[in-house]
């Protein structure tokens, strides 16, 4: 089974604070990506990557950065955390194919007080 | 701007009732359409639709597209309080990055005994 673990479930940080979220993948995909989910919004890709320190823009990259070091891990950055990146974080990888499937993991939901 | 509509946003029945759950589309080159299954974790994946008119299956979960009227719908017969679980749809285009996804903000559904 793929498997897409993240560092925390709950993260409770306070605003100005930098906050690192890690992804890992074990199934060696190509593809990674960062989601913010927010009530009424669905799903936001803020930053995906292609391969090993390449990435692009989502739609709503303001705020964030990220670092693909190594093809299992993909980390999002938030360099000074404000209250309105108070949501749920979810990270999925994918295979290189036409037709793979997102796989997802279970979510970072982050507070920022 | 590409766009995917859920309707309806949320969806109360009874166990034991029929529902189907609408997704529409606005893509510029259309490639596929997935549906997920999100509970309070991870979403999981349920179908991948490329071509119109053909049914997937899944015991008592089926879909199907239509990318004449641009829209899929997912039906789940003799719902049990497990299918209670925001439904997303998605669209990936051609072009642009690989496996990138356009989400709807998803339907909650609840399923009562």
């Amino acid at each position: 089974d793929v498997k897409v673990t993240q560092s925390s479930r709950y993260l409770v940080k306070r605003t100005g604070e930098k906050v690192f979220l890690e992804c890992v993948q074990d199934m060696d995909h190509e593809n990674m990506f960062w989601y913010r989910q927010d009530p009424g919004l669905g799903l936001r890709l803020i930053y995906f990557s292609y391969d090993v320190k390449m990435k692009e823009k989502g739609d709503i990259p303001e705020g964030y950065s990220v670092s693909r070091e190594k093809k299992e891990r993909f980390s999002l950055i938030l360099e000074s955390a404000s209250t309105n990146q108070t949501s749920m974080y979810l990270c999925a990888s994918s295979g290189e194919g036409t037709y793979n499937e997102q796989f997802f993991g279970p979510g970072t939901r982050l507070t920022v007080l | 701007e590409d766009k995917v509509v859920q309707s309806p946003l949320s969806l109360v029945v009874h166990e034991g009732d029929t529902v189907t759950l609408n997704c529409s589309y606005e893509v510029t080159n259309f490639r596929s359409l997935l549906w997920y299954k999100q509970e309070k974790k991870a979403p999981t994946f349920l179908f991948m639709l490329t071509s119109s008119g053909i049914e997937k299956k899944s015991g008592r979960l089926s879909s199907i597209l239509d990318k004449k009227e641009l829209f899929s719908i997912l039906n789940i017969t003799a719902t049990q309080t497990g299918d209670s679980a925001v439904y997303l749809c998605a669209v990936r285009p051609y072009g642009g990055a690989t496996n990138k996804l356009i989400f709807g903000t998803g339907t909650l559904l609840a399923v009562q005994p």
